[in-house]
């Protein structure tokens, strides 16, 4: 079974730094991974997401991650963030294959101040 | 308007008391699934349905039921609600589903509270 670890449950940020949201990610078979946002009050809804070739993504509203198979990484990115960026943001994965199911980190919430 | 909808969106109840909560798309998607979401614990799968009368549990099934007997239907029944399962739940959906890579659609969510 997959599992997957976000490392900081909070990052606090000042508008137009860069960020980067960490997630490790556990399997013993090759995996697509996910990263999801979730506005306040609001569902989920993607950002990007990796299921092969090219291992830099990119995604909605400038953000991108790196798959890294050797250190079973897929970090989120973005240069410069946006008040409006603020959220909660899960890294998700499943096995390429096998088990019906998608398994979420516990999230992490991006805090931008100005 | 391509969308997951859900119903209710808010709901107090009591220990005991059975309840439904409806999810349904307009996406013609064979996929659906059903998650809550804790303070701190992210989502956790509780069910999910491959198709029209294929369902499987997630990791957290304890407590509830599901049936899929639509395609674009795939309520969430607890029969005996208890003050453990308040949360927040979303239900989903995606074309073929998770194995394939498929982006899932979530609905708006049902806050659930079971006193």
């Amino acid at each position: 079974a997959q599992s997957v670890t976000q490392l900081d449950s909070q990052v606090p940020v000042f508008e137009e730094a860069p960020v980067e949201l960490r997630c490790n990610y556990s399997s013993s078979v090759s995996v697509y991974l996910f990263w999801y946002v979730q506005y306040p009050n609001q569902g989920l809804q993607l950002l990007l997401k990796y299921l092969s070739g090219s291992t830099l993504v990119k995604g909605i509203n400038g953000f991108e991650a790196e798959f890294n198979k050797s250190q079973t990484s897929f970090h989120l990115r973005k240069p410069s963030v946006h008040i409006s960026d603020t959220a909660e943001y899960f890294c998700a994965v499943s096995d390429q294959g096998g088990y019906s199911t998608l398994t979420f980190g516990k999230g992490t919430m991006l805090l931008v101040s100005p | 308007e391509a969308q997951v909808t859900q119903n209710p969106r808010y709901l107090i109840t009591v220990t005991g008391k059975k309840l439904t909560v409806t999810c349904s798309q307009n996406m013609n998607h064979e996929y659906m699934s059903w998650y809550r979401q804790d303070p701190g614990l992210g989502l956790r799968q509780i069910y999910y349905s491959m198709n029209v009368e294929v369902t499987d549990k997630g990791d957290v099934p304890e407590g509830y039921k599901v049936s899929r007997k639509e395609k674009r239907n795939f309520p969430l029944i607890l029969e005996s609600p208890s003050p453990n399962q308040t949360s927040l739940y979303f239900c989903a959906s995606s074309l073929r589903g998770v194995v394939a890579g498929d982006e899932q659609f979530f609905g708006p969510g049902t806050r659930l509270t079971v006193l």
